[in-house]
Parts: C-alpha cells; sequence; structure tokens
C-alpha cells in the first residue's frame, strides 16, 4: 500500500520569501513520487517528478524537490515566491498494480502570497 | 491543440438523472483515468483504462459506468445522480512503457464540475 500525507493544507508567504511544501510519502517498493499544481478552475500539471535518478529533481517555474529516503520526505521548495505562484499544490506517489501505473494523491497544500 | 479536452465543462442536473461525461486525448497515449476531486480538493482515482481495457476500478459505486470506444476516448456514464456525487472530475492520460509504467507523467483534462441538485 502507498500513501503520501501533506503538512498544512494552507500555507501563506510573502512575495520573494522562501516556498517550503513538505510531502511525506509510505510505500513498501521503491517510490516514484511526483509534484502536481492545479491553478484556479484548471486540471493538474506536472511540477516535477522523482524517478531515482537524482535525489534534487529540478521542476517548472523554479521549483525543486529533494528526495530524502532515511526521512520518507519529498518537500517542495522555491527560494522566492512570485505572486503566480498561488494555487494548490498536490504531492503523489505511483507505484505498479498489475504491471500499470497507480497514482496517490495527497490532500493538497493551497499556497497563498501575500503581496 | 488542447491535449485532454473533457465536455461538458460544467454539469448542473437533478437527483436521479443520468449523465455522461466525454474526455478525448490527442497525446497518443494507451492509458487513460478518471479522477474524482470533491469540495476538500481530495483527489481520488476512480478508473483507468490501457487501450480500451479497464486495468484500475477502485471502490466506486456500480451507477458509475466508464467506456472506452477506442483508446483516444473514456467517457463516465452516470446513472441515478444523488448529492455526494457533486464534485470536479478529472479526465487523465499517460504513456505506457511496460516495466517503466510507474515513472509516467499525467496528463489532466481541465475538469467538469457536476453539480447534482
Amino acid at each position: 500500500a502507498q500513501s503520501v500525507t501533506q503538512l498544512g493544507s494552507h500555507v501563506s508567504v510573502s512575495e520573494g520569501a522562501l516556498v517550503l511544501l513538505r510531502c511525506n510519502y509510505s510505500s513498501s517498493v521503491p517510490p516514484y513520487l511526483f509534484w502536481y499544481v492545479q491553478y484556479p478552475n484548471q486540471g493538474l500539471q506536472l511540477l516535477l517528478k522523482y524517478t531515482s535518478a537524482a535525489t534534487l529533481v529540478k521542476g517548472i517555474n523554479g521549483f525543486e524537490a529533494e528526495f530524502k529516503k532515511s526521512e520518507t520526505s519529498f518537500h517542495l521548495t522555491k527560494p522566492s515566491a512570485h505572486m503566480s505562484d498561488a494555487a494548490e499544490y498536490f504531492c503523489a506517489v505511483s507505484a505498479r498494480s498489475g504491471g500499470y501505473q497507480k497514482v496517490t494523491f495527497g490532500i493538497g497544500t493551497k499556497l497563498q502570497v501575500i503581496p | 491543440d488542447t491535449a485532454v479536452s473533457q465536455t461538458p465543462k460544467y454539469l448542473v442536473t437533478q437527483m436521479g438523472n443520468d449523465k455522461s461525461i466525454k474526455c478525448e486525448q490527442n497525446l497518443g497515449h494507451d492509458t487513460m483515468y478518471w479522477y474524482k476531486q470533491d469540495s476538500k480538493k481530495f483527489l481520488k482515482i476512480m478508473f483507468s483504462y490501457n487501450n480500451k481495457e479497464l486495468i484500475i476500478n477502485e471502490t466506486v459505486p456500480n451507477r458509475f459506468s466508464p467506456k472506452s470506444p477506442d483508446k483516444a476516448h473514456l467517457n463516465l456514464h452516470i446513472n441515478s445522480l444523488e448529492l455526494g456525487d457533486s464534485a470536479v472530475y478529472f479526465c487523465a492520460s499517460s504513456p505506457y512503457r511496460g516495466g517503466q509504467g510507474s515513472l509516467e507523467t499525467q496528463y489532466f483534462g481541465p475538469g467538469t464540475r457536476l453539480l447534482v441538485l
């Protein structure tokens, strides 16, 4: 069984401040981990994904995430928040189910950026 | 140009009605999904099809029946709609590459906002 826990359903940061969105996972096999972003009234789009090639993963829009096996974490960071970063962020873990992909999403973290 | 499209975008209907949501992807992907996102933004897999074959069927009432006429389309039919069915339904697709099946990015449609009155 696999699961994802996102700590903090709402995070507020000032424009220009560090963004840190937390994600911890549970998986019985080596995990594949994703961060997706959902802007208002839109579908989800991929920010970045961990595929075991490198523990520090860089994504779009200046976001990055670090896979830490010892902490079972995959936190998302961005050095300087921009107003356009305000959105809902979902951490997800993927594993095979009968040879196919099954993705389990976290509950999401809503990021508010204050001017 | 749209990679994954869904129709309709909004659907308002009465309890007890039957409705369908359509999904099409032009990415050439083999695998398609239906997700339900509730009012708290929780996203849960409902179904997954690979090349028209059902491969994931989560605990979903049998009032929900997916149909995949070809690998580019995955429709969702809902019978006897209930208040609790109100949610945003997302279609998604991903490529299938055999043993690498856990690595693929999913591409989401814009969602269908269903409101049951």
